[in-house]
C-alpha cells in the first residue's frame, strides 16, 4: 500500500519568510513527485512537478527531493498572505500498462500571518 | 484554453439513489481520471480512462463505474449511494497515461448523500 505523509499542521509562517512543507512517501518505486496547492471550497492546483534528485526552483518556489531518504518538500520564498492554503503531496508510478493513478497526502495547512 | 470542466457544482441525493457525474478534459489532454475528497483528506485515486477504457482503478467498489468518450469527456457513476458516499468528486485530465504526465484538476462536484 503507497501511503505518502505529510504534517497537517497547522503551520503557521511571517510574511515575507519561508515557508517550508515536508513530505515522506513509503513506495521506493514512486517515480513522480507533485505538490498541489488547494484553497479552502476549491479544487486542488498543479504548482511544481519534480522528477529526479535535486532542487527545481520556479519563481518563489522550490521543490526537492530525495530519493534515497524517501522525502519531498516545497519551499515558499517571500511568503505572502494569499499562499495560505492547504498543500497536497502526491506521487505517482507505472505499475505495468501506465500510471496508477496519483497517491495524496492529506495536506498540510499553512497560514502566512501578515 | 478552457480548463478541465465538471458538471454539475452541486447535488443533492438520497441514499440508494443513482447519480451521474460529467467531466471536460482541458484541450489537448485525452486521459481523464476521477478522484473522490471527502472533508480534510487527501483526494483518492477511483480510476482512469483512456482511449474510452478504463485502465486503472484504485481501491473502490464496483457501484463506482464510469465511461469515457470518442471526444474524451467522461462520466462517473455511482450505483446504491451511501452516506459515506458524501464527498467532493474531482476530475483530472492529463496528456497520456504515464505517471510523469502532469495531471490537472476540474472545479470539482460536490456530492451530498442524505
Amino acid at each position: 500500500q503507497k501511503e505518502v505523509e505529510q504534517n497537517s499542521g497547522p503551520l503557521s509562517v511571517p510574511e515575507g519568510a519561508i515557508a517550508s512543507l515536508n513530505c515522506t512517501y513509503s513506495d521506493r518505486g514512486s517515480q513522480s513527485f507533485f505538490w498541489y496547492r488547494q484553497y479552502s471550497g476549491k479544487s486542488p492546483e498543479l504548482i511544481m512537478s519534480i522528477y529526479s534528485n535535486g532542487d527545481k526552483e520556479d519563481g518563489r518556489f522550490t521543490a526537492q527531493l530525495n530519493k534515497a531518504s524517501q522525502y519531498v518538500s516545497l519551499l515558499i520564498r517571500d511568503s505572502q498572505p494569499s499562499d495560505s492554503a492547504t498543500y497536497l503531496c502526491a506521487v505517482n508510478k507505472d505499475s505495468g500498462g501506465g500510471a496508477d493513478g496519483l497517491t495524496f497526502g492529506k495536506g498540510t495547512h499553512l497560514i502566512i500571518q501578515p | 484554453d478552457a480548463g478541465v470542466t465538471q458538471s454539475p457544482t452541486h447535488l443533492i441525493k438520497t441514499r440508494g439513489q443513482q447519480v451521474t457525474l460529467r467531466c471536460s478534459p482541458k484541450s489537448g489532454h485525452d486521459t481523464v481520471s476521477w478522484y473522490q475528497q471527502a472533508l480534510g483528506q487527501g483526494p483518492q485515486f477511483i480510476f482512469q480512462y483512456y482511449e474510452e477504457e478504463e485502465r486503472q482503478r484504485g481501491n473502490f467498489p464496483d457501484r463506482f463505474s464510469g465511461h469515457q468518450f470518442p471526444n474524451y469527456s467522461s462520466e462517473l457513476n455511482v450505483n446504491a449511494l451511501l452516506l459515506g458516499d458524501s464527498a467532493l468528486y474531482l476530475c483530472a485530465s492529463s496528456f497520456g497515461t504515464g505517471p510523469y504526465n502532469e495531471q490537472f484538476f476540474g472545479p470539482g462536484t460536490r456530492l451530498t448523500v442524505l
